[in-house]
Order: C-alpha cells, then structure tokens, then sequence
C-alpha cells in the first residue's frame, strides 16, 4: 500500500509568520507531487505543484522537493487568517493519485 | 467557464436503493477518477479512467461501478449501497493520467448518507 504521510495538526501559526508544512511518501517511483488547499465541506483547490527536485515558487507559496529523502514540503510566507485550512498533500504514481489526510493549519490574527 | 460538475450535492437514501452521482467536465480532459474523503482517512482514490471505454480500480472500489463512454462523462454507481459508503465524495479530471504536470481538478463534491 503506497502511503503519503503528513502530520495532521492542527499547527498555529501567527499572522505574518511562515508556516511550514510536510509530507512523506513511500514509494520512490512517485513522479510528481501536488499540493492542495481545502476549507472545511469545499472541495480542494490546487496549490501548486513540483515534479524536480528543488525548490519552486509562486507568490508566497515555495514547494521543495527531495526525492531522495521522498520528502515534500509548503512554505507559505506572510500568513494570513484566510490561509487557515486543511493543506493536502499529494502524488501522482503511474495513473494514480494518493493522498494525505492533510494538515490543518491556523492562522491567528 | 472550466469546470467538473457533479450532482447531486446532497443525498439521502436508504440501504440497497441503487443511485448514481453524475460527473461532467467541460476542458476536454483525458483523465478522471472519483475519491471518497473520511475523516482521518484523506481521501482515497475509488476508480480512475484514462481515457474513453478505459477504466481501472483505485484503492478502494468495492461496492462501486463507474463508466466511460464519453469523454466528458464519469458516473459513479452504486448498485446496493450500504451505511459503510457514508462519505464525501468527489469527481476530479486532469488532462492526463502521465503527465507531470497534469493536477487534478475537483468537482464540488457529493455528500451521501446511507442509512
């Protein structure tokens, strides 16, 4: 069974601050790796996503990926009250997709 | 406007009453599948097709059937519900199952109640 790991939360961040978040997968063939933002009874919205090993930026949001480590990561800069959610974190292996229970994250004002 | 549309959003029924959630997306894509999220579980992947008259099982198909044959179209079946396959569920299409830069796009999400 391929397992994407995350730490469920919930982490309290200030507002302004940088929250980080984190995921593990077990399987080393895993191709590319999404991130997905998911407010309570909505449905998930893409983030971003990486497939190189690395770093990857779009606005406040930075992925890093190591495949060596099967490591993933969100750096979410300047955090907001509007930035409190579930974070997803996923990965694409041969056609299929697996997810993480995802971490909650609180943004207080 | 690009979108996955599924329907309904709310449904009730009762134990061994077949029902099917419709699934439709409008951006040609090649790829979708359909999740059911519980609380703790995330969620998890139940069919997925790749393509038209293409489809295969994700992690927890059970007690589900799907089928493709138009590209825009993605219905999920269930013949014999049971209180088990309570859940949130959710349609998603991508333009390809390959690629690596193909994410996902979700459907609004289906909440069924089986009792």
């Amino acid at each position: 069974q391929k397992e994407v790991e995350q730490n469920s939360g919930p982490l309290s961040v200030p507002e302004g601050a940088i929250a980080s978040l984190n995921c593990t997968y077990s399987d080393r063939g895993s191709q590319s790796f999404f991130w997905y933002r998911q407010y309570s009874g909505k449905s998930p919205e893409l983030i971003m996503f990486i497939y190189s090993n690395g770093d990857k930026e779009d606005g406040r949001f930075t992925a890093q990926l190591n495949k060596a480590s099967q490591y993933v990561s969100l750096l979410i800069r300047d955090s907001q009250p509007s930035d409190s959610a579930t974070y997803l974190c996923a990965v694409n292996d041969f056609n299929k997709f697996y997810f993480g229970s995802g971490t909650k994250l609180n943004v207080k004002p | 406007e690009a979108q996955v549309t599924q329907n309904p959003r709310y449904l009730i029924t009762v134990t061994g009453k077949k029902l099917t959630v419709t699934c439709s997306q409008n951006m040609n894509h090649e790829y979708m599948s359909w999740y059911r999220q519980d609380p703790g579980l995330g969620l998890r992947q139940i069919y997925y097709s790749m393509n038209v008259e293409v489809t295969d099982k994700g992690d927890v198909p059970e007690g589900y059937k799907v089928s493709r044959k138009e590209k825009r179209n993605f219905p999920l079946i269930l013949e014999s519900p049971s209180p088990n396959q309570t859940s949130l569920y959710f349609c998603a299409s991508s333009l390809s199952g390959y690629s690596y830069n193909s994410p996902l796009h979700f459907g609004n999400g289906t909440r069924l109640t089986v009792t």
